[in-house]
Formats: C-alpha cells, structure tokens, sequence
C-alpha cells in the first residue's frame, strides 16, 4: 500500500488530454515538492516534471504539471503513442524520520 | 553527461546479503544524494535509501534495520548492502543520484536484476 494514492490505470486517444492524480497527506506532499516520472518497460525511469511543476530540458511541453494542498497532477496534452508508459509521483514524507516515498504507478494505455 | 552503473551479483540465496556497487562518472560524489531504487516483478518503485556527502544517509523505514549504504569517493562508486534477504527482496535495482534529496532523481542507472533464490 503506497503512502501516495495513484489511480491503478488511465487511457486516452491520440491528441486527447489525460491526467493523473497523486493524492497524499500534509506530512509529503503537503510539505514537500512533486517530482513525476515516466517509466518504460525494461528502462530506467526518467523524470519528468521535478519542483512540482518544471520540465527538465528535452522534455516536450505537453507534459506539465501542478500541485494544490495535499494533491498533485500530471497532465498530457497532445497524447502521442509513445506516452503509453508507467507514470510514478515522488516526494519526500516527513514521517518516520524521514524518507523518500512514490505512488504506486499509473499505467496509462494509449487506445 | 551524469551516467551511471550497478554492478553486482544477480543471483543471492536466501538469508545471505545482497551487494550491489554503482560506479558514477561525470559527477562529484559531493553533488548528490547518491541512491537505490528497486522494482519488484510487477510492482512499484520503491526507494532503499541513501547516502550523502557528509555521511548523511536515511534508509526506507521499512527497511532500515537491512541496509546500509556507502560511498567509495576515491573509486567514484556508492553501494547498497541488504541483509537477510528473502524472495521478497528479488527485484530490479537501480542507483540513481539525487538532487536535494527530496526524490528528484536526475540520472538513474540502466538497472540489474537480483533474484533471491536457492
């Protein structure tokens, strides 16, 4: 059971806009930044969106994302079938000392 | 360009420990959080833990008793020790360096497969 809620699955049509929730608590990422990670299979993830809201360089813009309160988002604009891929939202919790946590991962399928 | 690379043993037996070794080129050992990351079969990510420049280093707190992580500055490597292991622990680890350490993992390793198994 991840400390960071993530719907299990999410699809979409090509061009269409598709988001995906990271629901948590005020101990992560009501504290803490967002960072989103996309993960293909048999490769390394690759961030994302890191500080909540920022595009490291090389990724294209339809990936954005935001944060409110104790929740954040990754939205994909502009669906392309190279976006079907595993989708992970990342912070740090303050509980316990302190740690690292993810959501469990949302498979989006790109119909 | 930040790369880096585990290396290690893929296969551990059961009770035994579990040592894997990331060799960082193109960074300072003092730039990161350097980290490890692990994917069950079918599973999420999940993170071990990491070690800091200063020997700060924070562990998954379901896992802290097992690991410990270290780094090597004059070899530019880090490494991941996890003791006891059980099938449990089999899975896909990757290093991976840390901005901040607050989960912003820039640079990740291409990943190695452990399987505990006797």
């Amino acid at each position: 059971q991840s400390v960071l809620t993530q719907p299990p699955s999410a699809s979409g049509t090509p061009g269409q806009r598709v988001t995906i929730s990271c629901s948590g608590s005020n101990s992560n990422i009501g504290r803490n930044i967002v960072n989103w990670y996309q993960k293909l299979p048999g490769t390394a993830p690759k961030l994302l969106i890191y500080s909540n809201d920022q595009r490291p360089s090389g990724v294209p813009d339809r990936f954005s994302g935001s944060k409110s309160g104790t929740s954040a988002s990754l939205a994909i604009s502009g669906l392309q079938s190279e976006d079907e891929a595993d989708y992970y939202c990342a912070t740090w919790d303050d509980s316990l000392s302190g740690h690292v946590v993810f959501g469990g991962g949302t498979k989006l399928t790109v119909l | 360009q930040v790369q880096l690379q585990e290396s290690g043993p893929g296969l551990v037996k059961p009770s035994e420990t579990l040592s894997l070794t990331c060799t960082v080129s193109g960074a300072s050992m003092s730039s990161y959080y350097w980290s490890w990351v692990r994917q069950a079969p079918g599973k999420g990510l999940e993170w071990i833990g990491y070690f800091y420049d200063s020997g700060t280093t924070s562990n998954n707190p379901s896992l802290q008793s097992r690991v410990s992580i270290s780094v090597d500055r004059s070899k530019n490597q880090f490494s991941l020790k996890l003791r006891s292991v059980t099938a449990a622990d089999s899975a896909v680890y990757y290093c991976a360096s840390d901005y901040g350490g607050n989960s912003m993992f820039e640079y990740w390793g291409q990943g190695t497969l452990v399987t505990v198994s006797s």
